[in-house]
């Protein structure tokens, strides 16, 4: 079946602009997390779903950065007014039900801010 | 606080010998601890996981072992190929609000199998 996938791909976007991120999780998942990955750093957790609602967005590193889902299966991430800082590599996972079953990545998002 | 310490940052090893990464974790409500392997450009994908209720895993070349009175687990990978060369990654799960609801990641190991 199909897995996880997120678009766009790239994004280059110029400081002060919003973006929004896409993420389709596995169908049947209702678990669905968001990842940031600066180069060759490791993986900062930022919002966790859990069906349509996020019983945990503490990593979510200021209130530039939003997400919803909807259906239980869709999720948007959204940066509003970027930064420079926020370039970085955002990727989303979706597991069955909870966080202590393996987590499926997508290929994610590769965001530029000039 | 949720921490994961992950070491070494890179470990070269010669095509054959074995490639130990060690992890050490904060929360000792922990229970689930799995390992994936990230590949250039690629994204990650889960290789083993173990949970608390057993002390060791093995899949093939790869095994992790567990000791939760220390809050430490380690990935072991034998007779390494040129292949196994990749970043990976440790994790924990992490109970925020009475409710696992998320891993926490190591910093990752940069690990080049030499031919």
């Amino acid at each position: 079946g199909a897995g996880v996938s997120q678009s766009p791909s790239n994004k280059v976007t110029e400081k002060g602009k919003d973006v929004e991120l896409r993420c389709d999780p596995i169908s049947g998942h209702t678990a669905l997390y968001w990842y940031r990955q600066s180069l060759g750093q490791g993986l900062e957790f930022l919002i966790y779903f859990q069906g349509n609602s996020a019983p945990d967005k503490s990593g979510l590193p200021s209130d530039r950065f939003s997400a919803e889902r909807t259906g239980g299966s869709v999720s948007t991430l959204t940066i509003q007014r970027t930064q420079q800082e926020d370039s970085a590599v955002y990727l989303c996972a979706s597991s069955l039900t909870r966080a202590q079953e393996t987590q499926y990545f997508g290929p994610g998002t590769r965001l530029l801010v000039l | 606080g949720e921490n994961v310490e992950q070491h070494p940052s890179t470990l070269s090893v010669q095509e054959g010998d074995s490639a130990v990464i060690k992890c050490t974790y904060s929360d000792s409500a922990s229970n689930y601890f799995p390992w994936y392997k990230q590949e250039l450009g690629k994204r990650p994908q889960l290789i083993i996981d173990i949970r608390s209720n057993v002390g060791e895993k093995k899949d093939q070349r790869i095994a992790v072992t567990l000791n939760k009175t220390a809050k430490h687990f380690s990935l072991h990978i034998t007779e390494t190929q040129p292949e196994d060369s990749a970043v990976y990654f440790c994790a924990a799960s992490y109970r925020r609000g009475g409710a696992t609801n998320k891993l926490i990641f190591g910093t990752g190991t940069l690990l080049a199998v030499q031919p």
